[in-house]
């Protein structure tokens, strides 16, 4: 049982948007940068986005990300293929003085 | 080019001993700590252990699970972190990442980039 929330699948079809939720408590997501990886199958995470504040503040190319009390969303805009892969959000916590992730989330574009 | 390469992987029976490596390259490596992570197969990420930058005290932690088995260092003048891994369960059984992960004081502002390819460790009798 991970301690930040995410679903376990998103799908879409090809130049959709799709959004990951990753939700949390005020010891990590409400206090601390939120982090997103990206995964393929069979490699090594690779580190995505982040995002600290209340306002949309991470943006690299098609995907964004957002923070909203202890809430946080990656969104990705004109799917593509390429974008299969698993997402995992990710976030110190002050309570468990630790890393929280996520358990990830498969995106499958139809 | 910034890189980090992870080694020392193998099979292992439970209560023995193993060693991993990540050695950095593309960067200042005494300017950053590090971090190990680790996936069991099929499942998602978790943390394992870091070690601050030396002028930050190298100062280590470590997640529960792992806690007074595992023990992290590292030794700048070879760019190199180290992960010696003590009294190993069936349940240690992972793919363990290195990362460099970040120049703060604070971890809440490390952002775990690049990430090693990872090396694998099985422990079974």
């Amino acid at each position: 049982q991970s301690v930040l929330s995410q679903p376990s699948s998103v799908s879409g079809t090809p130049g959709q948007s799709v959004t990951i939720s990753c939700s949390g408590s005020s010891s990590n997501i409400g206090s601390n940068a939120i982090k997103w990886y990206q995964q393929f199958p069979g490699t090594a995470p690779k580190f995505l986005i982040y995002s600290h504040n209340d306002q949309p503040s991470g943006v690299r190319d098609r995907f964004s990300a957002s923070r909203s009390g202890t809430s946080a969303s990656l969104a990705i805009s004109g799917l593509q293929s390429a974008d299969e892969a698993d997402y995992y959000c990710a976030a110190w916590d002050d309570s468990l003085n630790g890393w929280v992730f996520g358990g990830g989330t498969k995106v499958t574009v139809l | 080019e910034v890189q980090v390469v992870d080694s020392g992987g193998g099979l292992v029976q439970p209560g023995r001993s193993l060693r991993l490596s990540c050695t950095g390259s593309g960067f200042s490596f005494g300017d950053y700590a590090m971090i190990w992570v680790r996936q069991a197969p099929g499942k998602g990420l978790e943390w394992v252990a870091f070690i601050r930058r030396q002028t930050h005290g190298a100062t280590t932690h470590y997640a529960a699970s792992v806690r007074g088995r595992f023990i992290i260092s590292r030794d700048d003048d070879k760019s190199v972190a180290y992960l010696q891994m003590n009294s190993l369960k069936t349940e240690d059984t992972a793919m363990y990442y290195c990362s460099r992960a970040g120049s703060n004081y604070d971890p809440g502002w490390y952002l775990f980039d690049p990430w090693g390819q990872g090396t694998l460790v099985t422990v079974s009798p």
